[in-house]
């Protein structure tokens, strides 16, 4: 059963748009919400996160928004760079538990 | 700051093999470790996670066996590896003493093919 899923499995964006990238969750315990990011064979690392008392936390050029009643939260890279090319996983908590999307592969086309 | 290991970097080996992958963290006491499985277009799927040595919780039943010999050491294995095991394998540290229980720090990962 998966609690935390990302439906997009893909995205394009060319440089310099928005790039959002959407995850939704089932687990009304959830108290905790973070995004990664991860090249091909590297573990992932760690991008912004947002606890459940918040609705918006922003950090440089990614923003991500947090909507409890709808259990969703987005990621929000502006500008998008060529860099940003990766595959994004969000990710949930509760207490010592993470539970993972299925990720979302971004393409920042130059 | 958290420095994870985990060797061998990548491995091949035959079904019904053994399995052993190791997982050290640096830079922090009473971690949690995680061990979680990426297989080719899936997600991250927590395999085991750890709270303390000789703790361990398993979140998906299979031919899978994880141990904690020591605080900052976490062993994957396996008796007979099949063919479903192939993917990546990833060690993760969250919390301890210097650390939030709200993030999570990954290491490198192995690559295991299983042929």
């Amino acid at each position: 059963d998966q609690q935390v899923k990302q439906n997009s499995p893909s995205l394009s964006v060319q440089e310099g748009r928005i790039s959002i990238l959407n995850c939704d969750y089932t687990n009304s315990m959830f108290d905790y919400f973070l995004w990664y990011k991860k090249y091909p064979a590297e573990g992932p690392t760690f991008l912004i996160s947002i606890s459940s008392i918040k609705d918006k936390n922003e950090d440089g050029r990614f923003t991500v928004f947090l909507n409890k009643s709808a259990k969703h939260l987005s990621l929000h890279i502006v500008p998008s760079q060529p860099g940003d090319s990766a595959v994004y996983f969000c990710a949930a908590s509760a207490g010592n538990q993470f539970y993972f999307g299925t990720g979302t592969s971004l393409t920042v086309i130059p | 700051s958290q420095t994870i290991h985990q060797w061998p970097a990548t491995l091949v080996q035959p079904v019904g093999s053994p399995l052993s992958l190791e997982c050290t963290v640096e830079g922090t006491s009473n971690p949690n470790l995680y061990w979680y499985r990426q297989a080719a277009g899936r997600g991250l799927q927590l395999l085991f996670y750890s709270v303390g040595i000789g703790q361990i919780s398993s979140e998906v039943p299979q031919n899978l066996s994880a141990s904690r010999p020591q605080d900052r050491q976490f062993i994957l294995s396996s008796k007979k590896l099949l063919l479903s095991d192939s993917g990546f394998y990833l060690c993760a540290q969250g919390g301890g003493d210097y650390a939030s229980y709200n993030e999570q720090f990954f290491g490198p990962g192995t690559r295991l093919t299983v042929l």
